[in-house]
């Protein structure tokens, strides 16, 4: 039983330019969340994707956008990069009617730098 | 609003030496909290949460965390570690009645494990 997977693993961008990261979550589940790690940092949470739709979001720009397939895949997508996007990303997935309690499912990350 | 605390960024230790690595967290409304490791070029995975009931919960690789509510902490210990433990470890709560289960991080603590 594959585990959340991520693609790409590393990226280099240069700052203005756009990136698409995807991740596939753990079969069986439905429920998709972004997060951001800086260097030295703990994950911080960008957005939430269930049934398709944006159910949360964190103190993120709109530069921040994603997008949930009708197969529970999702992409996060950034505009414009800056320096400071400069960060893992990380995806973590989650079951059926899952809720606070349930257990979240973290992939390897995608590496962005941007120089 | 909810944040977390990791006072120690590192903490060196020798091997079969125990450990505590502390959490405090602060919160308006009931939590849950978690334990996460990160293993170098890693994601997350899961290695305690409390939920409810007794305070002190266990993982099978022996760390074990007591929430303490009147303290809002919750530290993780070893009595004797190993170099395999050597990882970055991360505390995060959750908020009992959120939408979803969007998780908040510390800082992380590097446990560094010498021979």
């Amino acid at each position: 039983d594959a585990g959340v997977t991520q693609s790409p693993t590393h990226l280099i961008k240069t700052r203005g330019q756009q990136v698409t990261l995807r991740c596939s979550p753990k079969s069986g589940h439905d429920t998709v969340s972004w997060y951001q790690q800086a260097l030295g940092q703990g994950p911080q949470f960008i957005f939430q994707y269930y049934e398709e739709e944006e159910r949360q979001r964190g103190n993120f720009p709109d530069r921040f956008s994603g997008h949930q397939f009708p197969n529970y895949s999702s992409e996060l997508n950034v505009n414009a990069l800056l320096l400071g996007d400069s960060a893992l990303y990380l995806c973590a997935s989650r079951g059926l009617a899952g809720g606070p309690t349930d257990t979240q499912y973290f992939g390897p990350g995608t590496r962005l730098t941007v120089l | 609003a909810q944040s977390v605390t990791q006072l120690d960024s590192q903490v060196p230790v020798f091997e079969e030496a125990p450990v505590e690595l502390r959490c405090n967290y602060s919160s308006s409304v009931s939590v849950y909290l978690f334990w996460y490791v990160q293993y170098p070029n890693q994601g997350l995975q899961l290695l305690l949460k409390y939920l409810s009931g007794s305070t002190l919960v266990e993982s099978i690789n022996g760390f074990e965390a007591e929430f303490n509510k009147s303290q809002t902490s919750f530290h993780l210990r070893k009595p004797s570690v190993h170099i395999s433990d050597t990882a970055e470890y991360f505390c995060a709560v959750t908020p009992v009645n959120g939408a979803t289960n969007k998780l908040i991080f510390g800082t992380g603590t590097l446990l560094a494990v010498q021979p």
